[in-house]
């Protein structure tokens, strides 16, 4: 069965600085793996998405992810936050249920991310 | 275009009673999953339908059941309320595999 982990619960980062959210998954074939960005009380937003090709891949609002097979990890990085980035982030692994519709996710428990001025 | 759209936005019922939430899928996804997301929690996969049936069924007891409709809404039925069943339940659309799940903003069920 695929898992994923989010090791860090809470993330605590400037207004400008860099930031990496760290994903592992287990999964027994090459994954599909998603990163969602969720604010208070709403849905979950798609950043991106990685099926196959380019290990890095870009998303919305300046983000980018790397999957790196070795390490089963698939991290998100933005380069320089902004207030706006404040939320809670999902990393997410789909895995393929029948030959129709898309893949059932699975979702590892989330990082807030709180920017300070 | 109009995203996925759920309602009602928020819900109270008592515990037994029965409810049922509705989704809109983006024109044109044919499929749409159910999700049930509790507090400080990651959704987890209740239902996927796809072209009106049912194509894959999470860890949920038979009190929760759901449909599609040959519009390619759907929604999700869950009997004999508990406590537990508490959630924030988000239904996302899609055009098929590999093609990414697109969240709705869900409808936030308190059970009391």
């Amino acid at each position: 069965a695929q898992s994923v982990t989010q090791p860090d619960i809470h993330i605590t980062v400037s207004e400008g600085a860099s930031l990496e959210l760290r994903c592992n998954y287990s999964y027994g074939a090459t994954p599909y793996l998603f990163w969602y960005v969720q604010s208070p009380g709403q849905g979950l937003q798609l950043l991106l998405k990685y099926f196959s090709g380019d290990t890095l891949v870009q998303g919305i609002k300046g983000f980018e992810a790397e999957f790196k097979r070795s390490q089963s990890s698939f991290n998100l990085r933005k380069p320089s936050v902004h207030w706006s980035d404040a939320a809670e982030y999902f990393c997410a692994v789909g895995r393929s249920i029948s030959n129709f519709g898309n893949e059932k996710l699975t979702f590892g428990t989330g990082t807030r991310l709180t920017i300070i001025p | 275009d109009a995203g996925v759209t759920q309602s009602p936005t928020h819900l109270i019922k008592t515990r037994g009673q029965h409810v049922t939430l509705r989704c809109s899928p983006i024109s044109g996804h044919k499929s749409v999953s159910w999700y049930q997301q509790v507090l400080g929690q990651g959704p987890q996969f209740i239902f996927q339908y796809y072209e009106k049936e049912e194509r894959g069924r999470g860890n949920f007891p038979d009190r929760f059941s759901a449909r599609q409709f040959p519009n390619y809404s759907s929604e999700l039925n869950v009997n004999a309320l508990l406590l537990g069943d508490s959630a924030l339940y988000l239904c996302a659309s899609s055009l098929g595999r590999g093609r990414g799940a697109f969240f709705g903003q869900g409808t936030r069920l308190t059970v009391v």
